[in-house]
């Protein structure tokens, strides 16, 4: 069974401190790997897509990474305004398929 | 670009009524829309799948009959919740589609959700 699984579910910084998190995947056939943040009572806001092993991707102070097993999103000195959660999900084998998410990580940075 | 909305934001209705959410796609042409689900401090579960002029896919577990899509144009999908109950009220999440030739494409844009309470 195709499974997205992240870590830790949520997680408390200091404004500066930074962090990482984890997205573990157990699926049949990765096409896409994407990455999005979501505020309370919003949709997911788009952030990176990932393809294959290797690759990176930043934005800001955020950056993620992919290798076959999992993936990174790594927070450099993060702000108050980077509280959310951050969700994680992957699509399988064919392009324009539908995404699977994990739980979500929510990541909550205090001043 | 890539903006998703969804309308009405949050709806509150009496148990055995029917609720219509719009998802609308306004800056591109999506021919694919996808409708989840979120209850409280869980993640994302996709209802079913909508291709503008053909009937929805719905995943397994979830009642066609209760839960109406049609995608009658290329920037609308709509989700109807027929004779709604207390257990169905939710998050209910859109996204879209970029199309094919798009840089973009294969990646999902969400709308901003609608909170549906069924009292």
């Amino acid at each position: 069974e195709d499974q997205v699984t992240q870590s830790p579910e949520a997680l408390r910084l200091q404004e500066g401190e930074s962090s990482s998190l984890n997205c573990s995947y157990t699926v049949s056939g990765l096409r896409g790997l994407f990455w999005y943040r979501q505020d309370p009572g919003k949709g997911p806001e788009f952030l990176f897509t990932l393809y294959s092993a290797g690759e990176e991707k930043e934005k800001e102070r955020l950056k993620a990474t992919l290798t076959k097993k999992e993936s990174f999103l790594h927070i450099t000195a993060p702000k108050p305004e980077d509280s959310a959660t951050y969700l994680c999900a992957v699509q399988i084998n064919q392009a324009g398929t539908a995404l699977i998410f994990g739980k979500g990580t929510t990541l909550s940075v205090s001043s | 670009g890539a903006v998703v909305s969804q309308h009405p934001s949050r709806v509150i209705c009496k148990s055995g009524t029917s609720v219509k959410i719009e998802c609308r796609s306004l800056d591109f042409q999506a021919t694919t829309m996808f409708w989840y689900r979120q209850f409280p401090k869980q993640s994302l579960m996709l209802m079913a799948t909508s291709n503008e002029g053909s009937k929805a896919t719905y995943e397994q577990g979830v009642e066609k009959d209760k839960f109406l899509i049609n995608h009658a144009s290329l920037t609308l999908s709509t989700l109807t919740v027929t004779s709604a109950h207390p257990e169905d009220s939710s998050f209910y999440i859109c996204s879209a589609r970029m199309p094919s030739g798009s840089s973009a494409y294969n990646e999902q844009f969400f709308g901003p959700g609608t909170r549906l309470t069924v009292l």
